[in-house]
C-alpha cells in the first residue's frame, strides 16, 4: 500500500517559517491534505487539496508540492503553533483507502 | 456549524465486540460529496483511518480492517456507528469520527473531527 513518510521532529524559533515535508512516491500527482494535533485535541484540517486552506485557518499556513514530496508551509511561527502534523492522501479507487504520514512534531524554541 | 460527538463503552474485553456512535449535530450537509468516517490513534502513534459510510449508506474500509469493520448510517436519528470485531489489546486506542468530503475521484479529506473517545481493550 502507499507510504507517506515524515521526519519526527521539525524545530523552528518564533517568527520564523517551519518547512514540513511529506514524502511518498509520485506524491506530485495526488491531492494532499494537512492537519494540525495539538495534545489531547483532536486533529482540525489547516491545509487540503495541496494548498488551500479551510475558513478561520490564518493565511500563515499553506502548502506546495513536488513530484516527490509535498510541504506544509507555517510563516510567521508562533508559539501556538506547536503541535503534531499530519499529511494525507487519498488511495486507491477500486478499493479506496485513506493514508495518513506518521507525523511530525513541530517544536517553537 | 455541524458538530460531532462520539459515545460508548470506554473498556470492552478481548475478543469482544467494540461499538461506538457518533451523533451528528448542526448542519450536517447531506450533499452527495459527504461522508462519514472513524478514525483512531494509539497513544503516541499515528492516525489510522478505519472506514467511512457514505449518505446512501455506501462503505468503504481499510485493506488491514477490513474482515473485522463494520459500519452503518441511521439518517433518521443523525448518527452513524462502528462495530470493531474480535478486539485485542492490539485495538486500545482514541476514536475519532469525522465528517469526509469526497473530491472527485482525486481527493479526500476530513474537515470536521469529534473530539474522540478512549476505547481500552483489557479484561
Amino acid at each position: 500500500s502507499y507510504v507517506l513518510t515524515q521526519p519526527p521532529s521539525v524545530s523552528v524559533a518564533p517568527g520564523q517559517t517551519a518547512n514540513i515535508p511529506c514524502r511518498g512516491n509520485n506524491i506530485g500527482g495526488k491531492s494532499v491534505h494537512w492537519y494540525q494535533q495539538k495534545p489531547g485535541q483532536a486533529p482540525v484540517l489547516v491545509v487540503y487539496d495541496d494548498s488551500d486552506r479551510p475558513a478561520g485557518i490564518p493565511e500563515r499556513f499553506s502548502g506546495s508540492k513536488s513530484a516527490n514530496t509535498a510541504t506544509l508551509i507555517i510563516s510567521r511561527v508562533e508559539v501556538g503553533d506547536e503541535a503534531d502534523y499530519y499529511c494525507q492522501v487519498w488511495d486507491g479507487i477500486t478499493d479506496p483507502d485513506v493514508i495518513f504520514g506518521g507525523g511530525t512534531q513541530l517544536t517553537v524554541l | 456549524q455541524v458538530q460531532l460527538q462520539e459515545s460508548g463503552p470506554g473498556l470492552v474485553k478481548p475478543s469482544q465486540t467494540l461499538s461506538l456512535t457518533c451523533n451528528v449535530s448542526g448542519d450536517s450537509n447531506s450533499s452527495a460529496t459527504v461522508s462519514w468516517s472513524w478514525i483512531r490513534q494509539p497513544a503516541g502513534k499515528a492516525l489510522q483511518w478505519i472506514g467511512r459510510v457514505s449518505g446512501s449508506g455506501t462503505t468503504n474500509y481499510n485493506p488491514s480492517l477490513k474482515s473485522r469493520v463494520t459500519m452503518s448510517l441511521d439518517t433518521s436519528n443523525k448518527q452513524f456507528s462502528l462495530k470493531l470485531s474480535s478486539v485485542t489489546a492490539a485495538d486500545t486506542a482514541v476514536y475519532y469520527c469525522a465528517r469526509g468530503q469526497q473530491v472527485l475521484l482525486y481527493a479526500f479529506y476530513m474537515d470536521v473531527w469529534g473530539k474522540g473517545t478512549t476505547v481500552t481493550v483489557s479484561s
